[in-house]
Formats: structure tokens, sequence, C-alpha cells
């Protein structure tokens, strides 16, 4: 079984200052790591994804996550926050080792930046 | 280039009544998911379809719940009969190859049962 733990309900950071928003992950084998974002009344919208190589990875507005393979986590960062960051992250992963396709998702974290 | 594209966006119906969701992947993709999203439980995978064919349905809460994919291009989900406690957004969301790639999501169908 694969599961995804993002353990803030919510992250609160001032404008202009660096966010984390953090994810941990449980597979069996080597896993497929993404970060969506979810606007009000929208879908998911895909930011990064971890599959194989250097363990920082860049995605879209600036974002990126560092993979730690020995502590399980899949971190989502970002150097400045923007007001318009503010929205719902979800962390989600699937093993490689199967040919089941389907991501699982965590609980999401809700991304609050203050002007 | 169009993403995937869900109908209605918002149902509003009363406990009892068949609710259809459609759901339009994106051309050329050949995985398709279901996903339904609730305050109480986030985001839950009902069923995908490999090439238009039922993978893993494990997800779907009973058997009230079906979903089908006559082809390559469209998808629905049918609840008979409906219940208060289905009321939630799904998720369709398509992806293609062999399993590295992101999910495409569509915008959802918002879904209350009265």
């Amino acid at each position: 079984a694969q599961s995804v733990a993002q353990p803030e309900d919510q992250v609160n950071v001032a404008e202009g200052n660096p966010l984390t928003v953090k994810c941990t992950y449980s597979v069996s084998g080597n896993p497929y790591l993404f970060w969506y974002v979810q606007y009000p009344n929208r879908g998911l919208q895909f930011l990064l994804k971890y599959i194989t190589g250097d363990n920082l990875v860049k995605g879209s507005y600036g974002f990126e996550a560092e993979f730690n393979k020995s502590q399980t986590s899949f971190h989502l960062k970002k150097p400045s926050a923007l007001v318009s960051d503010s929205a719902l992250y979800f962390c989600a992963v699937r093993a490689t080792d199967t040919g089941r396709r389907a991501l699982t998702f965590g609980s999401g974290t809700r991304l609050q930046v203050q002007p | 280039d169009a993403g995937v594209i869900q109908s209605p966006r918002h149902e509003v119906t009363e406990m009892g009544q068949e609710v259809t969701l459609r759901c339009k992947p994106i051309s050329g993709h050949n995985s398709l998911f279901w996903y339904r999203q609730t305050m109480m439980r986030g985001l839950e995978l009902l069923i995908y379809f490999n090439n238009n064919v039922p993978i893993d349905d494990s997800g779907m809460p009973e058997d009230r719940f079906s979903a089908k994919m006559p082809n390559a291009s469209f998808s629905t989900l049918k609840i008979q009969p409906s219940e208060p406690r289905d009321s939630a957004v799904y998720f369709c969301a398509s992806t293609l190859g062999v399993g590295t790639g992101e999910l495409f999501f569509g915008e959802g169908s918002r879904l209350t049962v009265l």
C-alpha cells in the first residue's frame, strides 16, 4: 500500500518570506512523487514531479521540492512567497515497481500568504 | 489544446435520483481516472481505466456507483440511486504513457444530493 502524509492543515507565511509545505510518503520500492495546487472551485494543477536523478526538482511558478529518501520526504519550497500562491497544495505518490498508474494523494495543506 | 472536459460542472438532485457525470480526456491519453473530493475524506480514487479497460475499481463505494469507458474519448460515472452522502466534487483526470507522467485534471463536477 502507498500513502502520503501532509502533517499541516494550514501554513501561514508573510509575502516575501520563504515557504515550506511538508510531505512524507510510504511506498514499497522507489517512488514517483508529485505536487499539485488547487485554487478555489478549480481542478488540480500539476506543479512538479520527482522521478529519478537530482533530488532537487524545480517546477512551475518558482516552486521547488527536495526529495529525501532517508527521511521519505518531499517538501515543497519557494524562496519568496506571493499572495497569489495562496491555495490548497497536495502531495501525491505512486510506486515505480507496480503497474498501477493511479496516484495516492495526501490530505492537502492550505497555504495562506499574508500581504 | 483542450484539457480534460467534465460535465455538468454543477448538479443538484434529490435523493434517489440517477446522476450521470461525463468526462472527455485529453486526446491521445490512454489512462483515465475518477477521483472524489470531500472535506472529510480528501481526494479518493474511485476507479481508473487503461486503454478503456477498468483496471482498479476498488475505490468505488458500493454497487450504486458504476463507471464506463466505451471509447478512448469518453467516460461516464453513474450513481443510482443517489444519496446525500454522495455529495462531493468528482474529478476526472487523464494521462499518457508508462506512468511517470503527471495526471491532468478536469475542473470537476460538484454534486449536491438533497
